[in-house]
């Protein structure tokens, strides 16, 4: 059974920096693109990260480029979101998301963590 | 960026019904197109892909069309559990993705 787990999220003040996990099971994980998305309180879903199975392709919404880094340990079956000068915009649950092989879509989801920026 | 633009934003139905939510691109996405479901405190689960193609497990009610710009998801007969928040979301321009606002579906 495909398993994703969020973690790391809490409240941090406007400017702070905060490292999501996410750790994976249940299939092979090297094998696979993964991503982050996000959906603040009360509204729709955004796409944040992506990173390719070996590490060596990531990419961002615009809203967080330079700020946000995406990785992953294949060793460790993890993936990780770096997040640094956070804003109060950032606010939202952040979900760890596995790209289907066949198609781009997010076939798999983890529970999400919720992260707050407010002093 | 593609943008996805979806209707109604809410949208109130009854047990039995028949209910459509449409989706719009920016531009063409050759049916690279994908529908969520998503009930409150939970995360989304894919439904549909390649705008028509049925997730495994997921009812035959549910069904997706459309081309170029625009596409619909129908639910044939609603069911109770399928009261939730409908998404959208276009993969044409991967690795960038792009969803739509939402469709709120409501029990009437």
């Amino acid at each position: 059974e495909v398993q994703l787990v969020e973690s790391g999220g809490g409240l941090v003040q406007p400017g702070g920096s905060l490292r999501l996990s996410c750790a994976a099971s249940g299939f092979t994980f090297s094998s696979y693109w993964m991503s982050w998305v996000r959906q603040a309180p009360g509204k729709g879903l955004e796409w944040v990260a992506n990173i390719k199975q070996d590490g060596s392709e990531k990419y961002y919404v615009d809203s967080v480029k330079g700020r946000f880094t995406i990785s992953r340990d294949n060793a460790k079956n993890s993936l990780y979101l770096q997040m640094n000068s956070l804003r109060a915009e950032d606010t939202a649950v952040y979900y760890c998301a596995r790209v289907g092989g066949s198609y781009p879509t997010f076939d798999y989801w983890g529970q999400g963590t919720l992260v707050t920026v407010s002093s | 960026d593609i943008q996805m633009t979806q209707s109604p934003s809410s949208l109130s139905a009854s047990v039995g019904d028949r209910v459509t939510i449409t989706c719009r691109a920016s531009q063409g996405i050759s049916n690279s197109l994908a529908w969520y479901q998503q009930k409150p405190g939970k995360a989304p689960k894919l439904l549909l892909y390649a705008a028509s193609r049925l997730e495994s497990g997921v009812p035959s009610r549910f069904s997706g069309s459309g081309s170029g710009t625009d596409y619909t998801l129908t639910i044939s007969s609603l069911q109770p559990e399928d009261f939730a928040t409908y998404y959208c979301q276009q993969y044409y321009s991967t690795p960038w993705y792009t969803f739509g606002q939402g469709t709120k579906l409501e029990i009437k």
